[in-house]
């Protein structure tokens, strides 16, 4: 069965770097998402992306946060400077058609920032 | 505003014993509801959807729109349901919006 698939699983980081979480969707959806889960806390939306573009963001996808596709398979999420609050578990989902349908997860990528 | 509440953090029950994790929405159209759920160090999955009416390992979910529900059951708790569990909507403009409750960790005691 087709899945999700993030890496890296765990990414350990200074504070000021750059992050890149790569996400390789399902190979027929056509919307992406990004989420993040601080520990103990709710999943939050992020962001999401069809056609190629941002379609619907949150508050928390500020101008450090990026969003690309840069060869139709993957799904990149950057966080251009990192701060100790952006230390989290980042879901990538995917979907295959408009409107209300299921999305499916990828196993997340944990992002400890230092 | 879209919201999904889920009123339990942690909830215990002891195997075999019935279970419930309620789950509370408020949209002002016509939403989606699902249940995900996500075992120890696994990725988030699909445990059922409101529409297909479905029981899937043994646990069920009914939307009832006068109380605003989607509460989750299962009659006879089994020790492999421990795991988190989240609502979730869908609804927005589009239809591709999700929104997450804050999850209930359920622990079933042997």
């Amino acid at each position: 069965e087709p899945e999700v698939t993030q890496t890296p699983s765990h990414q350990v980081t200074q504070m000021g770097q750059e992050v890149i979480l790569r996400c390789v969707p399902i190979s027929n959806h056509l919307y992406f998402y990004w989420y993040r889960q601080i520990l103990g806390q709710k999943v939050e939306f992020l962001v999401s992306f069809y056609n190629n573009e941002i379609s619907e963001k949150s508050e928390i996808f500020d101008d450090q946060f990026s969003v690309e596709r840069p060869d139709g398979s993957n799904f990149t999420l950057k966080i251009r400077s990192t701060k100790l609050e952006d230390s989290a578990m980042y879901f990538c989902a995917s979907k295959r058609e408009t409107g209300k349908r299921e999305l499916f997860f990828g196993e997340g990528s944990r992002l400890t920032v230092l | 505003a879209q919201r999904v509440t889920q009123p339990e953090k942690l909830l215990s029950v002891f195997k075999g014993a019935p279970v419930e994790l309620k789950c509370n929405y408020s949209y002002s159209g016509s939403p989606e509801l699902f249940w995900y759920v996500q075992y120890s160090r696994q990725r988030l999955q699909l445990l059922l959807r409101h529409i297909s009416r479905e029981s899937i390992k043994g646990f069920t979910a009914d939307l009832n729109k006068g109380e605003t529900s989607f509460h989750l059951k299962k009659p006879f708790a089994q020790e492999e349901d421990s795991a988190m569990y989240y609502c979730a909507l869908s609804g927005g403009e589009t239809g591709n919006q999700f929104y997450f409750g804050t999850g209930t960790s359920l622990t079933v005691i042997p």
